[in-house]
């Protein structure tokens, strides 16, 4: 299996700053024959479900905020939260998409310094 | 705009089983990629399974085998779950959600069903 690895597990940024989360894939997730990479980025809110925010982990979904955005290719990556909001506080995970089992990280919760 | 409605909180003994449903509203049940997703508490979302109604043939994570089946009823539009020979660790929030295209990225969430095992 895909060990998806989350870091920090918490992390307390002050409103208006930025937020930089990480994930870290045990084995690529870059499928070679069309250059994607098979990663997603989720938000979850207390007592809500996941939301997809980030997909080929670096493509916006509708309706979700520039100021979120996602980088990195193979193995790294990164979800960043620009002008962080107090809306934003939550938990946030990764998902690789690239093959079975379909695995997510164990999430970082971001909180308001 | 697709709705995932699932069914409501369960408490189940060690040993039984149990049965969750979804159904969806605003798509079309038969070609829907649906999938199961569970979430035990303070843990990451665990991928379990998926089922194209139109192919019928579910796929399940290896981790499941033998113990869960996912099922559609297309007279009613109605997704199943059943897990088998439950533990205390299969206490959970268990998720459908529809995996967009050919791809488990998932793009659209039920409410969630609590399953708690307990004696």
């Amino acid at each position: 299996d895909i060990v998806m690895a989350q870091s920090p597990d918490s992390l307390a940024v002050s409103l208006g700053e930025r937020a930089t989360l990480n994930c870290k894939s045990s084995q690529s997730v870059l499928y070679s024959s069309n250059d994607k990479n098979y990663l997603a980025w989720y938000q979850q809110k207390p007592g809500q479900p996941p939301r997809l925010l980030i997909y080929w982990a670096s493509t916006r979904e509708s309706e979700v905020p520039d100021r979120f955005s996602g980088s990195g290719s193979g193995t790294d990556f990164a979800l960043t939260i620009s002008n962080l909001q107090a809306e934003d506080v939550a938990v946030y995970y990764c998902q690789q998409y690239y093959m079975t089992p379909y695995t997510f990280g164990q999430g970082t919760r971001l909180e308001i310094k | 705009q697709l709705h995932l409605v699932q069914s409501g909180a369960e408490v189940k003994e060690p040993g039984t089983s149990v049965k969750v449903s979804c159904r969806p509203f605003g798509g079309t049940f038969r070609s829907l990629s649906l999938a199961w997703v569970r979430q035990a508490p303070g843990q990451g979302p665990e991928w379990m399974g998926r089922l194209i109604p139109v192919f019928g043939t579910p796929n399940y994570a290896q981790k499941f085998q033998g113990r869960v089946s996912i099922t559609a009823d297309e007279s009613t539009s109605t997704l199943y779950l059943e897990l088998r020979s439950l533990t205390p660790e299969d206490t959970a929030v268990y998720y459908c959600a529809r995996a967009r295209n050919s791809d488990h990225l998932f793009d659209y969430w039920g409410q969630g069903t609590l399953v708690t095992v307990s004696s």
